[in-house]
């Protein structure tokens, strides 16, 4: 079966634009996860979303924010882009979320603010 | 306060060696621990988890709550583990929140 897609998988924004990211999990996977990835602060959790409510939410300001749709695809916004938001951002997805549940990653999308 | 720590960076070993990299976390609950690994221009999948038990590749890790230590062992490292390997925390029970250490890029030589 098809794995994690992400849409786009790369992106070049300037400070001050918004930006959306796309997620579409493995088909029957409810649970999706969101990450930043960079170099200096390694791999940071965003938030997850199961059955299209945020369950989770990391330690990121309210410029983040998400949403998953009643397909289970999920996107992602990032206002106000600043130079510091440069990063891949990965989605995962698992069935329901639970501990025995195995997280699939997408190929992540690269996120360059100028 | 939840976290990872994988102290090393980079393990560079030899062919046939033995590898182990080290993974302590913070945890006040009973913690869910899982290895990661990113082949290079591969995404980051499951390697293995500590409630399964299980031995993938050779690999397997421990969980010791005294040490709160959830190291990987393999013992005779081949070319193809050369990876980056994260090791996470399940946060929050029946969710999916992972938390991640800084990862350890591993290089076996030949």
């Amino acid at each position: 079966k098809a794995g994690v897609t992400q849409t786009p998988r790369y992106l070049i924004k300037t400070r001050g634009q918004q930006v959306t990211l796309s997620c579409s999990p493995i088909s029957g996977h409810r649970s999706v996860s969101w990450y930043q990835q960079t170099p200096g602060q390694g791999l940071q959790f965003l938030f997850e979303y199961f059955s299209e409510t945020q369950r989770n939410k990391g330690n990121f300001p309210g410029r983040f924010s998400g949403r998953q749709f009643s397909n289970s695809r999920s996107e992602m916004n990032v206002s106000t882009l600043e130079l510091g938001d440069s990063a891949l951002y990965l989605c995962a997805s698992s069935l329901v979320g639970r501990v025995s549940d195995t997280q699939y990653f997408g190929p992540g999308t690269r996120l360059t603010v100028l | 306060a939840q976290r990872v720590t994988q102290p090393e960076k980079l393990l560079s070993v030899f062919k046939g060696a033995p590898v182990e990299l080290k993974c302590n976390y913070s945890y006040s609950g009973s913690p869910e621990l899982f290895w990661y690994v990113q082949y290079s221009r591969q995404r980051l999948q499951l390697l293995l988890r500590h409630i399964s038990r299980e031995s993938i590749k050779g690999f397997t890790a421990d969980l010791n709550k005294g040490e709160t230590s959830f190291h990987l062992k393999k013992p005779f490292a081949q070319e193809e583990d050369s990876a980056m390997y994260y090791c996470a925390l399940l946060g929050s029970s029946n969710t999916g929140k992972l938390i991640f250490g800084q990862g350890t890029t591993l290089q076996v030589k030949p």
